[in-house]
């Protein structure tokens, strides 16, 4: 089965800095989407980016997905302190009755310093 | 509602015990999702429902986890005979249509098997 893994597992940076984390996975996929959980506790949706898209844009995020690698980066620019959370990429593809089964990967977990 | 919603927001039950996890998705949401996050770990699909029916039940790890729908809404992930490989965080999700890709989620439920 397909499987998004992130790397690095832990990213510590300077408020001001960008990051950047970055997810592969072994199969073909509809999107890869990012989403980011704060304490252990709900996901936040951030971006989604079809398979036939190479880079997408939101507000102070940027994500590429190079599909013949299979792999895609998030990029953070000009962090804050308040982006501290876990960030996962989580791969689409169809189930069952066309539902979207997301397949998750372990995270990165981000840490901002003031 | 605004947002998904799930009770109890932390369950701590006893190793035998059977608990009963609660999830409101989104009004006019289709369909709903259940994972499950180990400490530390990415999310792990357990069941998707389409209306009331559940057409993919591949994630759910033994006989002992259930869950169902009703009225198109609210959904009861119930599981027996609690084990203590059963603690973690499971989360339920929303999406307006199944072939919607963007997932909601809620805040989770932490479980703790004594």
């Amino acid at each position: 089965s397909q499987q998004g893994e992130e790397d690095p597992q832990a990213l510590s940076i300077q408020e001001g800095e960008n990051a950047t984390m970055n997810c592969s996975y072994k199969t073909s996929i509809n999107n890869l989407q990012w989403y980011r959980q704060n304490s252990g506790r709900g996901l936040v949706h951030l971006i989604l980016i079809r398979s036939n898209e190479r880079e997408k844009h939101s507000g102070r995020l940027r994500v590429t997905l190079d599909t013949s690698k299979k792999s895609s980066s998030l990029l953070i620019t000009a962090s804050r302190a308040a982006d501290t959370a876990s960030y996962f990429c989580a791969t689409g593809r169809l189930s069952s009755g066309s539902a979207r089964q997301l397949t998750f990967g372990s995270g990165t977990q981000l840490t901002v310093l003031p | 509602g605004a947002g998904v919603s799930q009770s109890p927001s932390n369950k701590v039950t006893e190793k035998g015990k059977d608990v009963e996890l609660r999830c409101d998705p989104i009004s006019g949401h289709t369909a709903l999702y259940w994972y499950r996050q180990s400490l530390g770990q990415g999310l792990e699909f357990l069941i998707y429902f389409q209306g009331n029916s559940a057409p993919d039940k591949s994630g759910l790890p033994s006989d002992r986890f259930s869950a169902e729908r009703t009225g198109g809404s609210v959904s009861t992930l119930t599981i027996q005979r609690t084990q203590q490989e059963d603690s973690a965080v499971y989360l339920c999700a929303s999406s307006l249509r199944p072939s919607t890709d963007t997932q909601y989620f809620g805040p989770g439920t932490r479980l703790t098997v004594l």
